[in-house]
């Protein structure tokens, strides 16, 4: 079955960082690849998705680009703020199917 | 807009009890979903529907859990015979349909179920 691993966390940064964060999935066909946000107090929000391979996705100063060579999906940003502090979760979907399968979601604080 | 909304937000609940957490998804959205998210995990599928049909059920833990969408619309997830390990973070979501580029999904708050 279809499953997502990433990098453990907590991850702590002081502001102004480079973020990665690490995701690889494991899936059959051509998934579709998110990374939804939750931050604190607050259910999960979309960060962003790729529908294809080697499609980048980017919000918010984020991006993840849609490697299908090495089945990963990592995070990054140039500058981390105070206010990306939150819980990270990398998902799929399969091309056909409703659900998605999660990782485990990686805590990130970011520190003045 | 409204997003989608959940209710109770919280529920506690003694063992053996049966409980029913409802599911308001945003309008005109085709599809939702019910996950269970245990503290420091991400959310676990339970199951879909694309309208009033339940399209996927293979998450849902045992036949204790069931859920219905009658109208196409408000959903119910009920547990019946309520057990600690029950307890967790219950999410809805919905996508305006499943599948492919349009499966982004618009999480509810969630229901936080305690069963004592």
């Amino acid at each position: 079955g279809n499953s997502v691993t990433q990098m453990e966390g907590p991850v702590t940064l002081s502001e102004e960082a480079f973020l990665t964060i690490n995701c690889t999935y494991t899936a059959t066909g051509y998934p579709s690849l998110f990374w939804y946000v939750q931050y604190p107090g607050e259910g999960l929000q979309l960060l962003l998705k790729a529908t294809k391979a080697d499609d980048k996705g980017s919000n918010k100063g984020f991006e993840a680009t849609y490697r299908k060579e090495t089945t990963s999906f990592h995070l990054e940003k140039g500058s981390v703020q105070v206010s990306d502090s939150a819980v990270y979760f990398c998902a799929l979907s399969g091309t056909n199917a409703g659900k998605s399968t999660f990782g485990d979601g990686t805590t990130l604080t970011v520190k003045p | 807009g409204a997003g989608v909304s959940q209710s109770p937000r919280y529920k506690v609940t003694k063992r053996g009890q049966d409980v029913a957490l409802r599911c308001d998804p945003i309008s005109g959205h085709v599809s939702l979903y019910w996950y269970r998210q245990a503290l420091g995990q991400g959310p676990e599928f339970l199951t879909y529907f694309n309208y009033e049909a339940q399209q996927d059920k293979s998450g849902l833990p045992n036949d204790r859990f069931s859920a219905e969408r009658p109208e196409g619309s408000i959903s119910t997830l009920t547990i019946q015979r309520t057990e600690q390990r029950d307890s967790a973070m219950y999410r809805c979501a919905s996508s305006i349909l499943a599948g492919g580029s349009y499966n982004e999904q618009f999480f509810g708050p969630g229901t936080r179920l305690t069963v004592l």
